[in-house]
């Protein structure tokens, strides 16, 4: 069954680097999200992505963040100077028409 | 800012019984979504739910979109072990791309 791929499983990072999120969307989704869920706490919306731009996007998506689709297949999340704060589970999703979601096993980001 | 609170919590149950969640906002949605999250994991979706009233089955699952669509349920019948996880329910308003996701449920089954 197809599926949503997400690399790295974790990356542990220094306060002020950047890190790159990568994500391979199921192949024949047309919709491409960023969640996050830090540790314990509900699943949170980042930025959706729609016809090579961004559709939408939350108060938390500032811009130190930013996402590409650079080849047609991945999906990546760029966070420019990471901050303590940004610990947390990072989850791509991605959908045909914008209704039924389906995510990867995420990316657990972890800024000391 | 919009919010999804589910209820309970968290519950503890026998395997073998049955299981009520619902999910409520002040808010109307147009799409709600139903998803299992395990330990490190993603969520997993369970069932999708369009229409006010409808009543959609997964196997042992059964989500209601609710009358009012400010409300979702979800039912498992006949729990098993390999039900504990969190439940998270996702709304969508129409003319977005942001689903809202609930607070989750967190179920626990004692065999």
């Amino acid at each position: 069954e197809p599926e949503v791929t997400q690399t790295p499983s974790h990356q542990v990072t220094q306060m002020g680097q950047e890190v790159i999120l990568r994500c391979v969307p199921i192949s024949n989704h047309l919709y491409f999200y960023w969640y996050r869920q830090i540790l314990g706490q509900k699943v949170e919306f980042l930025v959706s992505f729609y016809n090579n731009e961004i559709s939408e996007k939350s108060e938390i998506f500032d811009d130190q963040f930013s996402v590409e689709r650079p080849d047609g297949s991945n999906f990546t999340l760029k966070i420019r100077s990471t901050k303590l704060e940004d610990s947390a589970m990072y989850f791509c999703a991605s959908a045909v028409n914008n209704r039924e979601l389906f995510f990867g096993e995420g990316s657990r980001l972890t800024v000391l | 800012g919009q919010q999804l609170n589910q209820s309970p919590q968290s519950m503890f149950i026998q395997e073998g019984e049955d299981v009520s969640m619902n999910c409520t906002s002040s808010s109307i949605f147009n799409t709600w979504l139903w998803y299992k999250q395990d330990p490190g994991e993603g969520p997993v979706l369970l069932i999708a739910l369009y229409k006010a009233g409808e009543l959609t089955s997964n196997g042992r699952l059964t989500a209601q979109f609710g009358i009012t669509r400010k409300d979702s349920f979800l039912n498992i019948s006949a729990s098993i072990p390999s039900d504990v996880g969190i439940y998270f329910c996702a709304g969508l308003t129409s003319g977005t791309y942001k689903y809202i996701f609930g607070t989750g449920t967190r179920l626990k089954v004692l065999a």
